[in-house]
């Protein structure tokens, strides 16, 4: 069964550069969440999308955006990366109320 | 709000000893449960649900019972192997909260042989 595709697994950047994370989700599911996972932290949610558009924002930085196009697949965008930026960036994606199904994560390290 | 509350780590076991990892939640409402696991280097995986009262969830020998009386969805399996090492987290989703995942801390579990 097809499962949810992020790319690419690691990403190593310099501080002040720009990132950009991609999501494919399972095909019919029309939510998609965005989740930050910092050393030996608990996930955090960032933003998701509904049908395409932006349902909700959690904690995520104003120099992170995030969109969801036509395919469905969506982007996480992050600008002037920091230090604190290195985590794992889980993209998961969903037919509510049902559990999600989480990709294997982004692991971006920030130097 | 709505939030999840598990044992605190990390748990240390022998291989087929009796693992429990507790979970409470608060949830104005009803809530769907979750316990999903996280193998070293790896992303998260469902590991089992419930999403009403009195649902058991199992999977891998695991087993999660929701109780409402209690708030509760503890972890249980009879017989850990060492292939059960991992972190598991607790979570719900609801419907006031637009279903997002809300995660529990995670529990770190080693199993040696």
């Amino acid at each position: 069964a097809a499962g949810v595709i992020q790319s690419p697994r690691h990403l190593i950047k310099e501080k002040r550069e720009t990132a950009t994370l991609k999501c494919y989700p399972i095909p019919r599911h029309d939510t998609v969440y965005w989740y930050q996972q910092g050393p030996g932290q608990d996930p955090q949610f960032l933003i998701s999308f509904y049908e395409k558009m932006q349902s909700d924002k959690g904690s995520i930085p104003d120099r992170f955006s995030a969109q969801q196009f036509s395919d469905y697949h969506s982007e996480l965008n992050m600008s002037s990366l920091e230090l604190g930026d290195s985590a794992l960036y889980f993209c998961a994606s969903s037919s509510p109320p049902y559990g999600y199904t989480f990709g294997s994560g982004t692991r971006l390290t920030v130097v | 709000g709505d939030s999840v509350t598990q044992m605190e780590g990390p748990v240390t076991l022998s291989e087929e000893a009796f693992l429990t990892i507790n979970c409470t939640y608060t949830a104005t409402g009803y809530p769907s449960l979750f316990w999903y696991v996280q193998y070293p280097g790896e992303g998260l995986q469902l590991l089992l649900k419930a999403t009403k009262a009195d649902d058991k969830g199992s999977n891998k020998g695991f087993e999660a019972t929701y109780r409402k009386e209690t708030t509760s969805f503890h972890l249980e399996k009879g017989s850990v192997q060492v292939s059960d090492s991992a972190v598991y987290f607790c979570a719900l989703t609801i419907r006031s909260n637009d279903y997002k995942l809300s995660f529990g801390a995670g529990t770190t579990v080693t199993v040696r042989a």
